[in-house]
């Protein structure tokens, strides 16, 4: 059954800091592996989507990394803003299927 | 790219009553549509798959007959909470697509039970 975890829970950073999110899993035979944004009490948005044969995949100011043999993601967020304080989820499908196991997401606040 | 529309976005029931929350793919048909609940502080919890034309499949634990899913046509899937009490105050959000093309979700409903 994959496990997901999300490291750490919550992280408080100045403006302008870039920052690494961590994701660990421990079913390494996965078929992609998705970063979303949740802000308080709304739905989520997608950010960035990693196919199991990429390494990574950046928009904007994000880079998402994946090392499938390490069973671990990061994501990068670069010069952080305001704007960024969210939750960030990290999630991958169960096993062959379409189902997705979440992590527990990690509580961002960029500080002005 | 896909849109799933989800509605209400927020709704307050008193306790016993039901509540129906619909999901529509607007620019695709989603064959499946995918049922999660949050609890405040904690993760995603997958409830239920429901498929169109068919019954849905519940994930352990979850009352069948307390969260009834139909999905009848290939644009909508609705989840009734039956008899609300308040532990089911929650945020539920669904999910449609998938594959290559990622997952959209739709923009969530956070039900308040009195």
């Amino acid at each position: 059954k994959q496990e997901v975890t999300q490291i750490p829970a919550a992280l408080s950073v100045p403006e302008g800091e870039n920052l690494v999110l961590n994701c660990s899993f421990t079913d390494s035979a996965i078929y992609n592996l998705q970063w979303f944004r949740q802000d308080p009490g709304k739905g989520l948005t997608s950010l960035l989507l990693i196919q199991s044969s990429q390494r990574e995949q950046t928009s904007g100011r994000l880079n998402a990394s994946l090392d499938k043999s390490s069973g671990r993601s990061t994501l990068y967020i670069a010069a952080s803003q305001p704007g960024d304080s969210a939750t960030y989820l990290c999630a991958l499908p169960q096993g062959g299927s379409e189902k997705l196991v979440f992590g527990k997401g990690t509580k961002l606040t960029v500080n002005p | 790219g896909a849109v799933v529309s989800q509605h209400p976005s927020w709704v307050i029931c008193k306790s016993g009553t039901s509540v129906k929350i619909e999901c529509r793919s607007l620019d695709f048909q989603a064959t499946t549509m995918f049922w999660y609940r949050q609890f405040p502080k904690q993760s995603l919890m997958l409830m239920a798959t429901s498929n169109e034309g068919s019954k849905a499949t519940y994930e352990q634990g979850v009352e069948k007959d307390k969260f009834l899913i139909n999905h009848a046509s290939l644009t909508l899937s609705t989840l009734t909470v039956t008899s609300a009490h308040p532990e089911d105050s929650s945020f539920y959000i669904c999910r449609g697509g998938g594959g290559d093309y990622g997952y959209t979700f739709g923009s969530g409903t956070r039900l308040t039970v009195v």
